[in-house]
């Protein structure tokens, strides 16, 4: 595998389930994100990890869980969603935190909550 | 705070003729600017960006974009189109310091007539 790679590529759950959605990145990055994309509104970034540290969360509902267990991984633990979560989640990583770094984005969930 | 508006949110061209896509930027500190270009059922790809260097930046697949401070924009433009092009595009904006808060517009799909 190379680059950034996301699993499941499409989910269906239910209000009640809970699920998590995989990232992992092959490019030997310090930093990923989190991002959610839905239909006709921009990108928003949701977490962000360094180092394995979350360095910032942009006021995301609890019922979104992240968690960096080494650089290369990451998770989103999903518990409780709304249908209005229902959106493509992308995962990105960088070399570190920084403006110089390019963002690699892997090619996302495809996230559909009944 | 940081923040990108796409003009038009569909752009539609015939074959060899010029791709103008529009992103006007607000930046209250030296915005750094990007486009990213998202094929279908994929992840978001760099297609160039903007770090103060040159005003006009040139990027992959033949694309190129200027950026005029005194206009606030960052055009994305390719003289002949061809029909890979057709995609979803994507400006971006991060300020000097904190490439966390990158801003992404709404995106523009560029449909490419034969």
């Amino acid at each position: 595998e190379t680059g950034v790679t996301q699993t499941p590529r499409h989910l269906v759950m239910g209000m009640t389930n809970k699920k998590s959605l995989k990232c992992e990145q092959h490019l030997g990055h310090n930093a990923m994100y989190w991002y959610k994309q839905s239909a006709k509104k921009p990108l928003e970034l949701m977490f962000v990890y360094s180092l394995e540290e979350r360095v910032e969360n942009n006021s995301v509902p609890s019922r979104f869980s992240p968690e960096c267990p080494n650089s290369s991984h990451l998770f989103l633990h999903l518990h409780t969603l709304q249908p209005e979560d229902s959106a493509l989640y992308l995962c990105a990583s960088s070399q570190r935190q920084g403006v110089y770094n390019e963002q690699f984005f892997g090619p996302g969930t495809r996230l559909t909550v009944l | 705070a940081q923040s990108v508006t796409q003009l038009g949110s569909h752009v539609s061209v015939s074959e060899g003729a010029l791709v103008l896509l529009r992103c006007n930027y607000s930046s209250s500190v030296p915005p750094y600017l990007f486009w990213y270009v998202q094929y279908p059922n994929q992840g978001l790809q760099l297609l160039l960006k903007y770090t103060s260097a040159a005003t006009l930046v040139k990027g992959i697949n033949g694309f190129e974009a200027e950026f005029k401070k005194s206009e606030t924009s960052f055009h994305l433009t390719k003289p002949s189109a061809h029909m890979s092009d057709a995609a979803e595009y994507f400006c971006a904006v991060s300020g000097y310091y904190n490439n966390n808060d990158m801003r992404f517009g709404a995106g523009t799909r560029l449909t490419v007539k034969p």
